[in-house]
C-alpha cells in the first residue's frame, strides 16, 4: 500500500513565526488532504489538494504530484494553530484514506 | 444540522466484552468511514461504506464488524474486545462527489482492560 511520511515530527514556534510542513507519499494519488487536529482532538479539513497550490488566509498548501510531495505553509503563526497536522492520501476515490503520522506543532505566546 | 455524532464519548470494557460504537450523520452523506487513532500516530482506516448496504474493509479491519442499513447510521461492532483495541475511534462522512470535504465526529475514547 501507499506509504506516507511527514516531517518534521515535532515543531515548536514562537507566535508570529512562519513554518513549512512536508508530506511525502510513495505512489501516485488522486486525493490528498491536509487536516488539523486541535488539542481537544477535533479533526478539521484544511485543504483538498491533489495538485497545485491553494491558499486560505494564513495557510497555504502546494502539492507537486509528479514528485510525490505536498507542503503546508503556516504564516504568522498563532497559539490557536497548535495541534497535530496530518496529511492523508488516497490512491483512488472511495474514501480509503491513508494518513501520515502527523506533525505536532506547538506555538508559544 | 448536527453534523457527525458519535456515542458514547468514553467507554471502558473488559477483555472479551462486546459493544457497538454508534455513528450518525444528518447531512445525507453517502460515504462514511471508521478510523482508529493510537497515541502518537495518524488515523488508520478500519471500515468504510460508499452507501447503504455497501461496506468494505480498510487497513485494520480485524476484530471489527460494520453494517450500513440506512444512509444516516454506520455502527462499529467489537465482538470480543481486546486490550489492543484500546484507542480513540473517529467516524467520518462526506457527500458523493465531494471527497474533498470530510466531516469528522468528535471521537470515542475506548479503553479495554
Amino acid at each position: 500500500g501507499i506509504q506516507v511520511e511527514q516531517s518534521p515530527p515535532d515543531l515548536i514556534l514562537q507566535e508570529g513565526a512562519n513554518s513549512t510542513l512536508r508530506c511525502n507519499f510513495s505512489d501516485s494519488v488522486n486525493n490528498l488532504q491536509w487536516f488539523h487536529q486541535n488539542p481537544w482532538g477535533q479533526l478539521i479539513n484544511l485543504f483538498y489538494i491533489p495538485s497545485g497550490t491553494k491558499q486560505n488566509g494564513r495557510l497555504s498548501a502546494t502539492t507537486v504530484a509528479t514528485e510525490r510531495y505536498s507542503l503546508l505553509y503556516i504564516s504568522s503563526s498563532q497559539t490557536t494553530d497548535s495541534g497535530v497536522y496530518f496529511c492523508a492520501v488516497e490512491r483512488n476515490y472511495g474514501q480509503n484514506f491513508v494518513f501520515g503520522p502527523g506533525t505536532r506543532l506547538s506555538v508559544l505566546p | 444540522n448536527a453534523g457527525v455524532t458519535q456515542t458514547p464519548k468514553f467507554q471502558v470494557l473488559k477483555t472479551g466484552q462486546s459493544m457497538t460504537l454508534q455513528c450518525a450523520q444528518d447531512m445525507n452523506h453517502e460515504y462514511m468511514s471508521w478510523y482508529r487513532q493510537d497515541p502518537g500516530m495518524g488515523l488508520r482506516l478500519i471500515h468504510y461504506s460508499v452507501g447503504a448496504g455497501i461496506t468494505d474493509q480498510g487497513e485494520v479491519p480485524n476484530g471489527y464488524n460494520v453494517s450500513r442499513s440506512t444512509t444516516e447510521d454506520f455502527p462499529l461492532r467489537l465482538l470480543s474486545a481486546a486490550p489492543s483495541q484500546t484507542s480513540v475511534y473517529f467516524c467520518a462522512s462526506s457527500p458523493p462527489g465531494r471527497e474533498d470535504t470530510q466531516y469528522f465526529g468528535p471521537g470515542t475514547r475506548l479503553t479495554v482492560l
